[in-house]
């Protein structure tokens, strides 16, 4: 039972357009989430996070959407650049303060062409 | 060094052998996470060490899964008797405040792969 889908294995932008990365997730406990980052043979680096107090959250070029009652977020890269493509993966908690046990989405290869 | 350091960065054994998979955290970073991802899976929560408080096994899929942490820095996961389902990306992670993912840095992985 996954509880934390992204249904886009790949995704494929032009260079200087958005991307938008989407992910839903099952488990209503779910109080704050995650985007990281994966380049090959890395481990994957934190993007860009949000709790479910909010509904937005903007860090430079990235910008994490969060629908509670669809159970939907979205993570919007404007404008994309060829460094962005990599493997994004979306991930949820429900420890409140502790954010240690995520659950992981399977990723969504993003390619960015020049 | 100056990041997570995981190894061996790949392993091959054979199927009901031990394996011994190790990870040196950033130092200073008093919690540690071990995850793995298998082929076309998202990653998977396995155990979380905070200080010298007792780990969140709760994640570990069996008990021929095992991992330890001695003196607060060095952890090593243990696999018995291996199967060919614990073939995967082995990633182990740390960050200096307790339960933070969002602040934790990953190491490389170990990809494992059992025949």
């Amino acid at each position: 039972d996954q509880q934390v889908k992204q249904n886009s294995p790949s995704l494929s932008v032009q260079e200087g357009r958005i991307s938008i990365l989407n992910c839903d997730y099952t488990n209503s406990m779910f109080d704050y989430f995650l985007w990281y980052k994966k380049y090959p043979a890395e481990g994957p680096t934190f993007l860009i996070s949000i709790s479910s107090i909010k509904d937005k959250n903007e860090d430079g070029r990235f910008t994490v959407f969060l629908n509670k009652s669809a159970k939907h977020l979205s993570l919007h890269i404007v404008p994309s650049q060829p460094g962005d493509s990599a493997v994004y993966f979306c991930a949820a908690s429900n420890s409140g303060g502790s954010n240690y046990k995520l659950t992981f989405g399977k990723g969504t290869l993003l390619t960015v062409n020049p | 060094g100056a990041g997570v350091s995981q190894s061996p960065s790949n392993k091959v054994t054979e199927k009901g052998k031990d394996v011994e998979l190790r990870c040196d955290p950033i130092s200073g970073h008093t919690a540690l996470y071990w995850y793995r991802q298998s082929l076309g899976q998202g990653l998977e929560f396995l155990i979380y060490f905070q200080g010298n408080s007792a780990p969140d096994k709760s994640g570990l899929p069996s008990d021929r899964f095992s991992a330890e942490r001695t003196g607060g820095s060095v952890s090593t996961l243990t696999i018995q008797r291996t199967q060919q389902e614990d073939s995967a990306v082995y990633l182990c992670a740390s960050s200096l405040r307790r339960g933070s993912a969002s602040e934790a840095f990953f190491g490389q992985g170990t990809r494992l792969t059992v025949v």
